[in-house]
């Protein structure tokens, strides 16, 4: 089972500032990750597949960049709606499909 | 427009059995794997199960041989039929659509299931 570990657990920035999260893989995934927001009542929402590519609708303030067991998600300039919990998820080796413990990103 | 509506969820005993279903719409549905992933209170996200196009099934380990997923294309729709509930399977449960061997992109609002006496 390949296991994602997202840091930092919560981040805590202004609105404007520069996010940047993490998530490392114990083993490679090639380029088989994606990122998801989830705010607090909803579904998770697909930001990220395939490492870099932003999903339809998404913002280009969202990018995703890495390969094989290193990847961020860079929010250039944070807006007040982008504070929610932000998931990575890997569909390289599966079963099981498996996603980060979540980073939390919250107002400063 | 995609449109994934779960339903099914509730309260039931440990030892009980629930049948949830996703209606799906925007989207020719034979088409795509579909997923089932649960979200327990206040925790992370966890894939349960998926159904490829052909039929093919697939579990995470803890619910293999309680949880059995299927699909009904005629009818747009997909089901997971959860037997031997355990407090730990206490979740809200989310449909989701399938790309890409793996990928997961559009996403129902969910389905909460509480196991507990």
């Amino acid at each position: 089972e390949i296991v994602l570990t997202q840091s930092p657990a919560t981040l805590s920035l202004s609105p404007g500032e520069r996010a940047t999260l993490s998530c490392r893989a114990n083993q490679s995934v090639s380029s088989y990750l994606a990122w998801f927001q989830q705010k607090p009542g909803q579904a998770p929402r697909l930001l990220i597949y395939d490492a870099s590519n932003r999903a339809t609708g998404i913002p280009v303030r969202f990018s995703g960049s890495g390969s094989g067991t290193e990847f961020t998600l860079t929010i250039s300039s944070l807006e007040p709606e982008d504070f929610a919990v932000y998931y990575c998820q890997q569909r390289s080796h599966w079963p099981p499909i498996t996603f980060g413990q979540g980073t939390r990103l919250e107002i400063k | 427009e995609v449109q994934l509506v779960e339903s099914g969820g509730g309260l039931v005993q440990p030892g009980g059995s629930l049948r949830l279903s996703c209606a799906s719409s925007g989207f020719t549905f034979s088409l795509y794997d579909m997923h089932w992933v649960r979200q327990a209170p206040g925790k992370g996200l966890e894939w349960v199960s998926a159904i490829a196009t052909a039929g093919d099934t697939y579990y995470l380990a803890s619910v293999k041989g309680r949880f059995t997923i299927s699909r009904e294309n005629a009818k747009n729709s997909l089901f997971l039929q959860m037997n031997s509930l355990r407090a730990e399977d206490t979740a809200v449960y989310y449909c989701a659509r399938g790309y890409n061997w793996g990928g997961l992109d559009y996403w129902g609002q969910g389905t909460l299931v509480t196991v507990s006496s």
